[in-house]
C-alpha cells in the first residue's frame, strides 16, 4: 500500500529565500512521485514528476525535487522564492500495481515580501 | 483549447435540489476521475472511469452518480443536495490508469455551495 506524508501544512518564507517543502512516502514497490501546485481558485497543475532514472528532477518555475530511496523522500525545493510561488502544493505517489494514486494533505506556501 | 474543462465553474443551490457537473477532456486520455476538495484542501477520490467503465468507486453517498457517455466525458450528478456537499469538485484525466507514471491533468474545478 502507498501513502504520502507532507510535513508542515503551512510554510512561510521570505521573498528570495530557499523554499523547502517536505514529502515522505511509503510504498511496497518502486513508486512514481509527483508534485502538483494549486494557485488560488484554480485546478492542480503538474510541477514535476519522478518515474525512473535521474533522481534529481527539474520542473516548471524553477522548482526541483530529489528522489531519495533510502529516506523515502521526495522534497521539493526552489533556491529563491517569488511572490508568485504562493500557492498550495501537493505531493502524490502512485505505483503501477493497483488502481490508486495518493495525494498528500497539501502544504500552503506563503511568501513574505 | 482547454485540456480538461468543467462546467459550471460556480454552482450555488438550495438543499434538496439535484444538480449536475459536466466534464470533458480533449487529450485522448482513457481514464477520467472525480475528486472532492474540502475546505481544508484535502483531496478525496470519488470515482474513476476507464474507457466508460467504472474502475474506482470510493465510499461516496449514493446520491452521487457518475455517468460516462464516452471516454472523453465524465459527468457527476448529485441528488438531494446537502450542506455537507459544499466543496470544490475537480475532474481529471490520465493517459494511463490511476497507478500510472504520467500523472493527472486537472480541470479548473467547480465550486459547489449548498445553502
Amino acid at each position: 500500500a502507498q501513502s504520502v506524508t507532507q510535513l508542515g501544512s503551512h510554510v512561510s518564507v521570505s521573498e528570495g529565500a530557499l523554499v523547502l517543502l517536505r514529502c515522505n512516502y511509503s510504498s511496497s514497490v518502486p513508486p512514481y512521485l509527483f508534485w502538483y501546485v494549486q494557485y488560488p481558485n484554480q485546478g492542480l497543475q503538474l510541477l514535476l514528476k519522478y518515474t525512473t532514472g535521474a533522481t534529481l528532477v527539474k520542473g516548471i518555475n524553477g522548482f526541483e525535487a530529489e528522489f531519495k530511496k533510502s529516506e523515502t523522500s521526495f522534497h521539493l525545493t526552489k533556491p529563491s522564492a517569488h511572490m508568485s510561488d504562493a500557492a498550495e502544493y501537493f505531493c502524490a505517489v502512485s505505483a503501477n500495481t493497483g488502481n490508486q494514486f495518493y495525494f498528500g494533505t497539501g502544504t500552503s506556501l506563503t511568501v513574505i515580501p | 483549447d482547454t485540456a480538461v474543462s468543467q462546467t459550471p465553474k460556480y454552482l450555488v443551490t438550495q438543499m434538496g435540489n439535484d444538480k449536475s457537473i459536466k466534464c470533458e477532456q480533449n487529450l485522448g486520455h482513457d481514464t477520467m476521475y472525480w475528486y472532492k476538495q474540502d475546505s481544508k484542501k484535502f483531496l478525496k477520490i470519488m470515482f474513476s472511469y476507464n474507457n466508460k467503465e467504472l474502475i474506482i468507486n470510493e465510499t461516496v453517498p449514493n446520491r452521487f452518480s457518475p455517468k460516462s457517455p464516452d471516454k472523453a466525458h465524465l459527468n457527476l450528478h448529485i441528488n438531494s443536495l446537502e450542506l455537507g456537499d459544499s466543496a470544490v469538485y475537480f475532474c481529471a484525466s490520465s493517459q494511463d490508469g490511476p497507478g500510472g507514471r504520467n500523472g493527472y491533468t486537472f480541470g479548473s474545478g467547480t465550486r459547489l455551495t449548498v445553502v
